[in-house]
């Protein structure tokens, strides 16, 4: 597509819930990234795709957040029995290099756990 | 490790001029500008690959001084369509870019 498309756009789950968040990469771009927005904050690097390989996972904050890219394109985030910390804009990016290039970004996905 | 911000905000009225500092305190691969509008997605400005490294974009500009871990943005002649939040990237790693906190800048007419 001509973008970086994010799904679903709003999340509202209660606390214990699992949810999946989709991310559609500009076609083509090898490299894949999800960052976490707090409200008035920066974006948090969660982990790194370069294909379909994840090689960097260090930012995900506990094993109840697992990233995927199996085909090497379209990505999943997954967040394990939501707690309410885990409320925040939810980010992808894509570059059509490798590493930390020029990222595009999506609209994102704003999660709500209540 | 995060890099840091200065100032947190700025207001300018249209026309002036407005400088955000963005330092680390690792050595960097490259420095990365963004700017996000409210409830929008960021968007690339700039990157700079060098120490020394000056690039400009329309009257936006950035410098890079490896040797101080540092990074400039300059905002010359603002317009109102300047204002959002300003965030820089260091990439210390392989793949990994990451965000300072953010300068909200405001520009009134």
């Amino acid at each position: 597509g001509a973008g970086v498309s994010q799904s679903p756009r709003y999340k509202v789950a209660k606390r214990g819930q699992d949810v999946a968040l989709r991310c559609d990469p500009i076609s083509g771009h090898v490299s894949l990234f999800w960052y976490q927005q707090a409200l008035g904050q920066g974006p948090e690097f969660l982990t790194y795709f370069q294909n379909e390989a994840q090689l960097d996972k260090s930012g995900l904050p506990s094993d109840r957040f697992f990233a995927e890219r199996p085909e090497g394109s379209v990505s999943t985030l997954k967040i394990q029995r939501t707690q309410q910390e885990d409320s925040a804009v939810y980010l992808c990016a894509s570059s059509g290099y490798s590493g930390a290039n020029v990222l595009t970004f999506g609209a994102g996905s704003r999660l709500t756990v209540l | 490790q995060q890099p840091v911000q200065s100032p947190q905000a700025v207001i300018l009225r249209e026309g002036e001029d407005a400088v955000i500092n963005c330092s680390s305190s690792k050595a960097l691969y490259s420095v990365h500008w963004y700017r996000q509008k409210h409830g929008e997605a960021p968007v690339f400005l700039m990157i700079l690959l060098k120490g020394g490294e000056q690039k400009g974009h329309d009257k936006i500009s950035a410098s890079f001084n490896e040797k101080k871990q540092q990074s400039s943005l300059y905002l010359t002649a603002s317009q109102l369509s300047y204002s959002g939040t300003y965030f820089c990237g260091t990439v210390t790693s392989y793949g990994k870019l990451t965000f300072g906190q953010g300068t909200i800048l405001t520009v009134h007419p």
